[in-house]
């Protein structure tokens, strides 16, 4: 699987929308961008994935740039619950037991 | 709905003795589960992988006589630390994958286990 970059930790005002990038510039054209998050002593929760449209759903949205290269989650209105670390991760998928390469994440805290 | 749960959400355990964790898809079929580690302060690491019916595929470095996978059913999967040690003390969490209406693919996570061995 390609690999990500995403910084190591970004603040973001409650209220305000939080924008997590991630470059992923190896990435090949049967690979899915897939977000999850991460909060204190819980398992890791599934956010949103896409290939290469952007994609919207009742916690996020996806924006995919044109070449693939890299992508941003946002975050609408970011509340004190967002605050975790979020993990963008490129897949395979089609086959049903791939893996999943977790690399060390943004920790997105949300300031009051 | 794809909801994946644990047992237990925390375990302490002596030094040589052998713990058990279970993980349920509650609302779907699993296809296949998934066991990772993680360490304080780092990331998820992959043990391996399960199939329903079928031995598990470990990842390198990972015992698979110490750690004993069993994929029963497409709703359980248990992880076995047998002899466990020390340094064994983690967080272990499952994923499954397989859910109705949702992406077959994206894989669901339970809430963890945390294991302390003394």
């Amino acid at each position: 699987d390609a690999k990500t970059t995403q910084p190591t930790s970004m603040d973001c005002a409650e209220g305000r929308a939080a924008n997590l990038p991630c470059n992923h510039s190896t990435i090949s054209g049967n690979e899915y961008v897939y977000w999850y998050r991460q909060i204190h002593s819980q398992g890791p929760q599934y956010i949103i994935h896409g290939l290469k449209n952007n994609e919207t759903n009742e916690m996020a949205s996806l924006i995919i740039t044109e070449d693939r290269k890299s992508s941003t989650l946002i975050l609408p209105h970011a509340t004190l619950r967002d605050t975790a670390v979020y993990y963008c991760i490129v897949r395979v998928v089609g086959f049903g037991n791939e893996k999943l390469t977790f690399g060390t994440g943004t920790r997105l805290t949300i300031i009051p | 709905g794809a909801v994946v749960s644990q047992h237990p959400s925390w375990v302490i355990c002596k030094s040589g003795t052998s713990v058990k964790i279970e993980c349920r898809s509650l609302d779907f079929q699993a296809t296949t589960m998934f066991w990772y580690r993680q360490f304080p302060k780092q990331s998820l690491m992959l043990m391996a992988t399960s199939n329903e019916g079928s031995k598990a595929t470990y990842e390198q470095g990972v015992e698979k006589d110490k750690f004993l996978i069993n994929h029963a059913s497409l709703t359980l999967s248990t992880l076995t630390v047998t002899s466990a040690h020390p340094e064994d003390s983690s967080f272990y969490i499952c994923s499954a994958t397989g859910g109705w209406g949702t992406d077959a693919e994206t894989q669901y996570f339970g809430p963890g286990t945390r294991l302390l061995v003394l």
